[in-house]
């Protein structure tokens, strides 16, 4: 079956830090791939997303590059700030008679310290 | 444009007491629902997913309920509370048959069984 797997937190960092969060998945066929950030005390807020191999997601900052190869979904971003501090998800879907369902990874907690 | 309500937004209730918690989306039609939870310091736990009025299926067994009365309002339930339903819950929607746009999610609501 499908499933994903990112780093496990919490994950610290200082304001204007490098950020990798890793995100690798297993699936059968072409899945389309999402990051999802939670701020605290929110629901969960699409970030991101790539829909084929090679694609770039970006936004707010942050990246990731649909890996085929690797079957990788790495975020990045290059200078963190105290405001990104959230828990951010990786997530696929893949869709299959009619309908599709997201499988998401466990989650991973960002604190970002001035 | 799409939106989705979901409320209360806090709820503290005692053991052994009814809940309800709804969840409605605007601006489409025949959308998928869902239902998370999630523990606290923990990842996503789908609950309940629907795919039309009538079409809901259960991802684990518990002491919870989701019925769908319209095509676009979706109501999470039990009978009798215990300790262990507390967490924060979440509603989410999906086209049904395009997995490049993900889901939505709404803004949560905090359960707290005492």
């Amino acid at each position: 079956g499908n499933s994903v797997t990112q780093m496990e937190g919490p994950v610290t960092l200082s304001e204007e830090a490098f950020l990798t969060i890793n995100c690798t998945y297993t699936a059968t066929g072409y899945p389309s791939l999402f990051w999802y950030v939670q701020y605290p005390g929110e629901g969960l807020q699409l970030l991101l997303k790539a829909t084929k191999a090679d694609d770039k997601g970006s936004n707010k900052g942050f990246e990731a590059t649909y890996r085929k190869e690797t079957t990788s979904f790495h975020l990045e971003k290059g200078s963190v700030q105290v405001s990104d501090s959230a828990v951010y998800f990786c997530a696929l879907a893949y869709s299959g008679a009619g309908s599709y369902q997201l499988t998401f990874g466990k989650g991973t907690k960002l604190s970002v310290i001035p | 444009s799409q939106t989705i309500h979901q409320w209360p937004a806090t709820l503290v209730q005692p053991v052994g007491s009814p809940l309800s918690l709804e969840c409605t989306v605007e601006g489409t039609s025949n959308p998928n629902l869902y239902w998370y939870r999630q523990a606290a310091g923990r990842g996503l736990q789908l609950l309940f997913y629907s795919i039309g009025i009538d079409q809901i299926s259960s991802e684990v067994p518990q002491n919870l309920s989701a019925s769908r009365p319209q095509d676009r309002q979706f109501i999470l339930s039990s009978k009798k509370l215990l300790l262990s339903d507390s967490g924060f819950y979440l509603c989410a929607w999906s086209f049904g048959d395009r997995p490049n746009y993900g889901y939505t999610f709404g803004s949560g609501t905090r359960l707290t069984v005492v």
